[in-house]
């Protein structure tokens, strides 16, 4: 199994600044996914990031929102850009390759904007 | 109409009991199913996953898959406090390359000893 570790944990930001989230896993994965886990919602994934390609976004996702970085098979970044009140949420790393495509995932970053 | 329908609970019993957690869903190309568990202030934690209807067992836990009423189940037996989490169940289609995961809403589970 890997282990996937994100930072920071958590963090309380001003409203139109910038916060990278970082996504650690213990071995190389084919491919890594961010998600967003608001209270009471399901998972909404926001991109499918591949090494050495651009993310993949979803609907409602923009690259100049979330800027996302893939440089090689362990690691990857995810930025909430200009972030508003709105976007206080609890982002999460995902990581797999196999039958069981997102098998894992890092602990979360609890955002809170303000 | 939600493609993945889970009761959000909280669903609260007593040390011992057997839950039932239940998801329902609509796209009929869902082949891969998981049932996911989440503690408090932590990521998801893969429990269980199955790709055909019957039933899987694991130790405590038994995952249910009926492909014919789109129904999906997690049984726990002999529930413990430490099972006390949110459960979401998630799926996906076979149809080759990346395939997206489809997640429940999560029921949030009370285990009272």
């Amino acid at each position: 199994s890997a282990v996937i570790s994100q930072k920071p944990s958590r963090d309380i930001c001003q409203r139109g600044t910038s916060l990278t989230i970082q996504c650690q896993v213990d071995s190389q994965v084919t491919m890594m996914f961010w998600y967003r886990q608001q209270p009471g919602q399901s998972l909404t994934l926001i991109a499918t990031a591949n090494q050495g390609s651009e993310a993949t976004y979803e609907s409602g996702f923009v690259i100049d929102k979330f800027p996302i970085s893939r440089p090689n098979l362990t690691f990857s970044t995810l930025t909430v850009s200009n972030m508003s009140p709105e976007d206080s949420s609890i982002y999460l790393c995902s990581a797999g390759g196999g039958p069981n495509t997102e098998a894992f995932f890092g602990q979360g970053t609890r955002l809170t904007v303000v | 109409q939600k493609e993945v329908e889970q009761d959000p609970g909280p669903l609260s019993v007593p040390e011992g009991a057997i839950v039932s957690l239940n998801c329902t869903y609509s796209n009929s190309a869902f082949q891969y199913f998981m049932w996911y568990r989440q503690y408090s202030r932590k990521g998801p934690e893969l429990l269980m996953y199955t790709y055909s209807s019957g039933n899987k067992e694991d130790g405590r836990f038994t995952a249910q898959v009926d492909k014919s009423s789109k129904y999906i189940s997690l049984f726990i037996r002999d529930s413990q406090p430490s099972d006390s989490a949110t459960y979401l169940c998630a799926m996906r289609t076979n149809s080759g390359g990346y395939q997206k995961v489809t997640f429940g809403t999560g029921t949030k589970l009370q285990v009272i000893p």
